[in-house]
């Protein structure tokens, strides 16, 4: 079956950089949209961009342009988010999803993976 | 880029119906039809119920549906059962672009 499968939880200090990854499994990893979004603590979905495996290629919103950079492994079937200069308020679980139509990029995200804790404190 | 905005909460007996309500803009929601609604319990990953505003993914029940008038699209869930209790989130692309957005999230208690 179709499975996305996240890195686990991390601890890091401000000011640090935290690497996510998040293996594929069931599809043709090269065929859909990986997305990302993340989940402050009792908070809602926020959506923070997506890579195109096939050719690596990126779009970002806007408030995390800066910040982060999502990269693929096709060999491993692996995608990866990474967050630089890591604040307090970036501790949030962190999802990875994958777009529901194979070559479309509908925004629609299905199935998700388990999540992964990112706690940044000094 | 503003959320789409959802009720915080809403609340129903088992058997009754409920509509969550997502507004957005003519830029978003109202722009085009790729609006999806996300169903999340405490510590799991959110769960697809509805796309393309009014589909539902196999194995969803029927009792989800999902429709659109302009800019605000809606949830409806008939027949409330107690398993239905969770976090029910709106998104939608960005017209004309790649971007997406969802809504703030809407409590769903059953009494």
């Amino acid at each position: 079956q179709v499975q996305l499968v996240q890195s686990g939880a991390e601890v890091k200090k401000p000011g640090a950089s935290v690497k996510v990854s998040c293996k594929a499994s069931g599809y043709t990893f090269t065929d859909y949209y990986i997305h990302w979004v993340r989940q402050a603590p009792g908070q809602g979905l926020e959506w923070m961009g997506w890579i195109n495996p096939n050719s690596g290629g990126t779009n970002y919103a806007q408030k995390f342009q800066d910040r982060v950079t999502m990269t693929r492994d096709t060999s491993i079937s692996t995608a990866y988010m990474e967050v630089s200069g890591l604040r307090s308020d970036d501790t949030a679980v962190y999802f990875c999803a994958r777009d529901r139509i194979e070559l479309w990029l509908r925004t629609e995200f299905d199935p998700w993976g388990q999540g992964t804790l990112v706690t940044v404190s000094s | 880029q503003s959320a789409l905005t959802q009720p915080a909460s809403v609340s129903g007996s088992p058997g009754q119906s409920i509509t969550i309500s997502c507004t957005g803009t003519s830029s978003d929601v109202g722009g085009d039809n790729f609006v999806s609604w996300y169903q999340q319990h405490p510590g799991k990953a959110p769960k697809l119920m509805i796309y393309d505003v009014t589909n539902r993914p196999s194995g969803v029940s029927n009792r989800f549906s999902g429709s659109k008038s302009g800019d605000t699209a809606s949830l409806t869930i008939s027949g409330l059962q107690a398993e239905d209790e969770a976090d029910y989130y709106c998104s939608s692309r960005r017209s004309s672009s790649t971007l997406a957005v969802f809504g703030g999230g809407t409590k769903l208690t059953v009494l």
